[in-house]
């Protein structure tokens, strides 16, 4: 079964600190991968994704997330946290070979930025 | 101004009711899904369709009815028959193989 794991309910960090929230996946073929963000009460915003080429991706709002296909992981990055990156975090999938498929969502991390 | 459109923002069903959820996007996407989100649970895929007239059941269909008459348009009707239909929905759309976009959501609550 296709599926994406982030183990992790929640990671607290220092402001100013990098953080690091997981995603492992496992599909079939090759994935494209995303994250998104959710506030309170709100839809999920789009923060980057990875199709093909180089392994680390660049996103909004300075965050970056590295593909590792032999760890089958899609970890999300940012080198200095804020107190408003804290919020609800989303990997999702969606495999490569399945135009007529709809995204795989994790369960969720939720960051805490103390400051 | 552009994006996906979810009406109402909050909705009460009675026992018994059938209610419907708009989502209307102007991004002239082909692919329109609906999810709903529990907490804890991420989110569960309930249908998704790829062009107009056609549509596919997700994880978690029973209970639920979507029409796609037009290609801005895709209506999610939360049917009696769902038991247990108090959660925040979201929709969305996207071209193919690219991200999603979502809208704001709906919270329904069963009073």
């Amino acid at each position: 079964a296709q599926s994406v794991a982030q183990p992790e309910d929640q990671v607290n960090v220092a402001e100013g600190n990098p953080l690091t929230v997981k995603c492992t996946y496992s599909v079939s073929g090759n994935p494209y991968l995303f994250w998104y963000v959710q506030y309170p009460n709100r839809g999920l915003q789009f923060l980057l994704k990875y199709i093909t080429g180089d392994n680390l991706v660049k996103g909004s709002y300075g965050f970056e997330a590295e593909f590792n296909k032999s760890q089958t992981s899609f970890h999300l990055k940012k080198p200095s946290a804020l107190v408003s990156d804290s919020a609800l975090y989303f990997c999702a999938v969606r495999p490569f070979n399945q135009a007529g498929t709809a995204l795989i969502f994790g369960k969720g991390t939720t960051l805490s930025v103390s400051s | 101004d552009g994006g996906i459109t979810q009406s109402p923002k909050y909705l009460f069903r009675k026992e018994g009711q059938n209610v419907t959820l708009s989502c209307e996007q102007n991004l002239n996407h082909d692919a329109m899904y609906w999810y709903r989100q529990d907490p804890g649970q991420g989110l569960r895929l309930i249908y998704y369709s790829q062009i107009v007239n056609d549509f596919q059941k997700g994880d978690i269909a029973e209970g639920y009815s979507v029409s796609r008459e037009k290609k801005e348009s895709f209506p999610l009707t939360v049917t009696s028959a769902q038991k247990n239909p108090t959660a925040f929905y979201l929709c969305a759309s996207s071209i193919s193989y690219t991200e999603a976009f979502f809208g704001q959501g709906t919270r329904l609550t069963v009073v």
